[in-house]
């Protein structure tokens, strides 16, 4: 079956716009996590979503950034009022339920831009 | 908060050396998970350990997590280049799924 899809591929856009990132996870996979990864760092956690609530969004740096899972499935990562800090992949994950031990398989990553 | 470190940040090695690259953690591990990141890539899991002194084989790869459950290793034995790629440990915050990433070993290696 598919793996977890994210688009765009590539952003780019201008300091003070809006973008949204997608994130379609793999079947029957009711947890699905955003991390962002800067060049040369490891993942940063975002938020993570149990079906359609987010169970922990501790990782969002401020308030210009949300996320969404209304119906469980695919997820947008929503971005106002863009800065040049916040240019970086953003990666998705998704698994089969929350529990420990659970494997994360993440997707290719969105990676955007901020001019 | 809790901070995942991972020495060395870089290793180069020529192929069929071996490679060992170690997690610490400032607090005690809930569970460790390792991914693989190969250069353009996202990245990929490659096992989990639960267990105080729990050690895992992979065909050339072994993990081993400490008896404390403060550090947690990854060894590869006769580097091929297909090894070539960041290697990240991430454990999660206790009581939480949240996991934390190490700052990942890069590695190379030289045919």
């Amino acid at each position: 079956g598919a793996g977890v899809s994210q688009t765009p591929s590539n952003k780019v856009t201008e300091k003070g716009k809006y973008v949204e990132l997608r994130c379609d996870p793999i079947s029957g996979h009711t947890a699905l996590y955003w991390y962002r990864q800067s060049l040369g760092q490891g993942p940063e956690f975002l938020i993570y979503f149990q079906g359609t609530g987010a169970a922990d969004d501790s990782g969002l740096p401020n308030d210009r950034f949300f996320a969404v899972r209304p119906e469980g499935s695919v997820s947008t990562l929503k971005i106002q009022r863009t800065e040049r800090g916040d240019s970086a992949v953003y990666l998705c994950a998704s698994s089969f339920g929350l529990a420990v031990g659970a494997k994360q398989f993440f997707g290719p990553g969105t990676r955007l831009t901020v001019l | 908060g809790q901070q995942v470190m991972q020495i060395p940040q870089y290793q180069h090695v020529q192929e069929g050396e071996d490679f060992t690259t170690y997690c610490n953690s400032s607090t005690t591990l809930s569970n460790i998970q390792w991914y693989k990141q190969r250069p353009g890539g996202h990245p990929v899991f490659l096992i989990q350990l639960v267990k105080s002194g729990e050690v895992k084989k992979q065909k050339r790869l072994t993990f081993q997590f400490g008896e404390a459950k403060k550090n947690s290793s990854l060894h590869i034995t006769a580097t091929q280049t297909t090894d070539v790629g960041t290697y990240f440990c991430a454990d999660t915050t206790s009581g939480t799924y949240k996991y934390i990433f190490g700052t990942g070993t890069r590695l190379k290696v030289l045919a």
